[in-house]
């Protein structure tokens, strides 16, 4: 992911509505990206990960898009609920070197 | 399961005093574990990988003599500050990788770390 300084992107949604969050990345090496979940004082929380092969991959109300054409991921949240307001990083490396590189994050509030 | 801990959860210390964070893995072995920093609303900057073992690996810009890193069993890696300034004021996370989950990385906490 590219981290780009001081300025958070935030996302609000009502409450049952579908958010959509978008990450940009730099290397166009990567092969492996994830997305995690930070809630304010906590450490990320692993929410899904996707490799280069796959386009698409679906998880619990959560669904991640690869694009590496133009190097974008996006992260699909369905039916959000109130306890999908946090910050949410994109992050990118190489399956089996275990290094990754942070986005800048985008918070999502959602709005009962 | 996959658990990570981070001792302590906050510290506020003074100019020119040394700080040491403790991670944990506490159910299962890790073989590698990382140190992140995280400034306000930022993101997570890899700062170190730290092997079981063997010396830290620092990124660039990090000063390892700054940053002292141990990791000297497989479920414990600790960060030391080292004569601590207002800059290094920040959110400091680890996590760890279980060898079984090869990609895998489980994110500790966090400890807020604040020098006055």
């Amino acid at each position: 992911g590219e981290s780009v300084g001081l300025h958070l992107p935030t996302l609000s949604v009502q409450e049952g509505d579908n958010s959509i969050i978008n990450c940009a990345y730099s290397n166009s090496a990567s092969d492996y990206f994830i997305w995690y979940k930070q809630e304010s004082g906590k450490g990320p929380q692993f929410i899904i990960d996707i490799r280069s092969n796959m386009d698409k991959r679906q998880g619990q109300r959560v669904t991640v898009l690869l694009n590496k054409t133009v190097k974008h991921l996006s992260l699909q949240i369905a039916a959000t609920q109130p306890g999908d307001s946090a910050v949410y990083f994109c992050a990118d490396g190489y399956f089996g070197n275990e290094k990754l590189t942070f986005g800048t994050g985008t918070r999502l509030t959602i709005i009962p | 399961g996959a658990v990570v801990s981070q001792h302590p959860s906050w510290v506020i210390c003074k100019s020119g005093t040394s700080v040491k964070i403790e991670c944990r893995s506490l159910d299962f072995q890790a073989t590698t574990m990382f140190w992140y920093r995280q400034f306000p609303k930022q993101s997570l900057m890899l700062m170190a990988t730290s092997n079981e073992g063997s010396k830290a690996t620092y990124e660039q810009g990090v000063e390892k003599d700054k940053f002292l890193i141990n990791h000297a069993s497989l479920t414990l890696s600790t960060l030391t500050v080292t004569s601590a300034h207002p800059e290094d004021s920040s959110f400091y996370i680890c996590s760890a990788r279980d060898g079984l989950q090869y990609n895998e990385q489980f994110f500790g906490p966090g400890t807020r770390l604040t020098v006055l």
